[in-house]
């Protein structure tokens, strides 16, 4: 597809568990970017990749959150040790250039029993 | 360093009226400005851009924002309010950096 894809589309999980989260970005876009979207609530940014590298993990939560991506390809988020409030949405992006507009996957919908 | 202000988290109005939603901006540089749409479970998708060509901007479903300098804003404009426009809006800037979001205006038309 043309389209940034992401995986699972619903993630359903205990506490304490780990889960990972997969997005695809769209061919030859080399910024790609994880945000968390509460319910309700706007977006939250996480980290951001300028290919392989992460010039800005500043958003990540807490040291349960890691993220990594293969050259300009494939990112993975991780979140161990699950707890409740790490339910939500997480969207994921890329883009061209990291000042040119984001195209968004469909997300992943994180729930934590 | 660029920020973001969309001025009411909640807008409703009634089918067929004016749509107005705020965006104010703030910015270092010359900033690109974009509105997303997120329609109920699903991504944001990309609504309108503003990149320094003409300061009034055309998107898809009839949206249009315009930018002013002298006021810093992008608000965001549609005639008429159809029932499908029901959703949430962000208004996003960016300069030589990534974009940064509002947090969001839920649009409610009211039949």
């Amino acid at each position: 597809g043309a389209g940034v894809s992401q995986s699972p589309s619903n993630k359903v999980t205990e506490k304490g568990k780990d889960v990972e989260l997969r997005c695809d970005p769209i061919s030859g876009h080399t910024a790609l970017y994880w945000y968390r979207q509460r319910l309700g609530q706007g977006l939250e940014f996480l980290i951001y990749f300028q290919g392989n590298s992460a010039p800005d993990k500043s958003g990540l939560p807490s040291d349960r959150f890691s993220a990594e991506r293969t050259g300009e390809s494939v990112s993975t988020l991780t979140i161990q040790r699950t707890q409740q409030e790490d339910s939500a949405v997480y969207l994921c992006a890329s883009s061209y250039r990291q000042d040119q507009p984001q195209h968004f996957g469909d997300g992943t919908r994180l729930s934590i029993l | 360093a660029q920020s973001v202000t969309q001025l009411g988290s909640h807008v409703s109005v009634s089918e067929g009226a004016l749509v107005l939603l705020r965006c104010n901006y703030s910015s270092s540089v010359p900033p690109y400005l974009f509105w997303y749409v997120q329609y109920p479970n699903q991504g944001l998708q990309l609504l309108l851009k503003y990149t320094s060509a003409a300061t009034l901007v055309k998107g898809i479903n009839g949206f249009e924002a315009e930018f002013k300098k002298s006021e810093t804003s992008f608000h965001l404009t549609k005639p008429s309010a159809h029932m499908s426009d029901a959703a949430e809006y962000f208004c996003a800037v960016s300069g030589n950096t990534p974009l940064v979001f509002g947090k969001g205006t839920r649009l409610s038309v009211i039949a």
